[in-house]
């Protein structure tokens, strides 16, 4: 089975100062992996997702992650945090018992961006 | 098409009561999630459907909970005797074809068991 651990419940960093937040991934098959975002009271929204080929994936707003096979990573990143970055942000591996359909998340990281 | 849908938003009931939730999803995708959240966790996957058919529900976290998708279009999630434990956010995806085609998220509905 997959499982996804994300280091570090809350995250604050200033405006402007580089964000990193962590996920470590557990697959008996090469992983499909995901990052999304949730701002309050909205759903879920895709930044990014490796599948196969290039290990450093950009997203949407600045996002950008790092597939690190030996490491079993996929933390992301964004070179300067803005205050429209605060939200909740999850990792996630494709569910291989469901044939890659369903999703496996991590607990989250909530982002505070202070002024 | 304005995303995926589900209704109500919120959910208030007393425990022992049965309580079903609605998800429209993209007009054009035909794959359908639901997973639950609680609070300070990431969704957990409950069950799926392609098209009508519900594929996977080993998941669902006890018989008192079912799901449908009749006509492959809307799904509606059931609990039945809910218990205060099944307080949470429970929310609708859906996808289009493809081994990892983007699932679009509903804004969910809070359910509270009182």
């Amino acid at each position: 089975a997959q499982s996804v651990t994300q280091l570090g419940s809350h995250v604050s960093v200033s405006e402007g100062a580089l964000v990193l937040l962590r996920c470590n991934y557990s697959s008996s098959v090469p992983p499909y992996l995901f990052w999304y975002v949730q701002y309050p009271n909205q759903g879920l929204q895709l930044l990014l997702k490796y599948t196969t080929g290039a290990t450093l994936v950009k997203g949407i707003n600045g996002f950008e992650a790092e597939f690190k096979k030996s490491e079993t990573s996929f933390h992301l990143t964004k070179p300067s945090a803005h205050m429209s970055d605060a939200a909740e942000y999850f990792c996630a591996v494709s569910g291989l018992d469901t044939g890659r359909r369903a999703l496996t998340f991590g607990s989250g990281t909530r982002l505070q961006v202070q002024p | 098409d304005t995303g995926v849908s589900q209704n109500p938003r919120h959910k208030i009931t007393k425990r022992g009561q049965n309580v079903t939730f609605r998800c429209d999803p993209i007009s054009e995708h035909n794959r359908l999630y639901w997973y639950r959240q609680t609070l300070g966790q990431g969704p957990e996957f409950l069950t799926y459907f392609q098209n009508e058919a519900q594929l996977e529900k080993s998941r669902l976290l006890s018989d008192r909970f079912s799901a449908e998708r009749p006509k492959g279009s809307f799904s509606t999630l059931e609990i039945q005797r809910t218990e205060q434990g099944d307080s949470a956010m429970y929310l609708c995806a859906s996808s289009g074809q493809g081994l990892v085609a983007e699932a679009f998220f509903g804004q969910g509905t809070r359910l509270t068991v009182v």
